[in-house]
């Protein structure tokens, strides 16, 4: 039982670049959701799913696009990434009524 | 206007003091608040509390929720500096959690 997995920990993309965050999680969970921290802003909601084929957009999805193809698996696609997108990306799982399992995190830097 | 007001902002306090976190928040269908506190990587669970006045505790840490007031309280007793760290609170609302910005803690020896 591996938890959330995020991949990969760290990544440096030139402004205009695309690239694919990857999610994975093997607690069967329905809900996953993808957040990014800045400092002084504590977590933000992207974009979120309830289950296979359902997702739905957070406070800042602007920027990004997700699937939920899969229970296991919800990536996060950065189809043209811009310096604003630097930031720490954390990918969670959660039961409908107890707390979030969080991955280990994915830092960012866009040039 | 942010729905989770968390204060201090940051904390210095000395191994063996107490200190108490706050965590105010402004969200319609409640449905519990969740602490979490935040090392190097990833937040890691800490708390879930859904009934207004009763405490929760582990070890050295323990929490109490006011739903009547919004907020909820996060204290820490003899602190380490292995209690350094960033602490969150995450009120539920539906199904969407709202995470705060945090409390950074500095314990020093």
């Amino acid at each position: 039982n591996a938890g959330v997995t995020q991949t990969p920990k760290f990544q440096v993309l030139k402004t205009g670049q695309s690239m694919t965050l990857q999610c994975a999680q093997d607690m069967n969970h329905e809900y996953m959701s993808w957040y990014r921290q800045d400092p002084g802003m504590g977590l933000r909601l992207i974009h979120y799913s309830v289950g296979a084929g359902i997702t739905d957009q957070g406070e800042v999805p602007n920027g990004y696009n997700v699937s939920r193809s899969t229970t296991e698996d919800f990536p996060l696609r950065l189809l043209s990434a811009a310096p604003s997108q630097t930031s720490v990306y954390f990918c969670a799982s959660k039961t409908q009524v107890y707390g979030y399992t969080f991955g280990s995190g994915t830092r960012l830097t866009v040039v | 206007e942010d729905k989770v007001v968390q204060s201090p902002l940051s904390l210095v306090v000395h191994e063996g003091d107490t200190v108490t976190l706050n965590c105010s928040y402004e969200v319609t269908n409640f449905r519990s608040l969740l602490w979490y506190k935040q090392e190097k990587k990833a937040p890691t669970f800490l708390f879930m509390l859904t009934s207004s006045g009763i405490e929760k505790k582990s070890g050295r840490l323990s929490s109490i929720l006011d739903k009547k007031e919004l907020f909820s309280i996060l204290n820490i007793t003899a602190t380490q500096t292995g209690d350094s760290a960033i602490y969150l609170c995450a009120p539920l609302e539906g199904n969407q959690f709202y995470f705060g910005t945090g409390t950074s803690l500095t314990v020093i020896p």
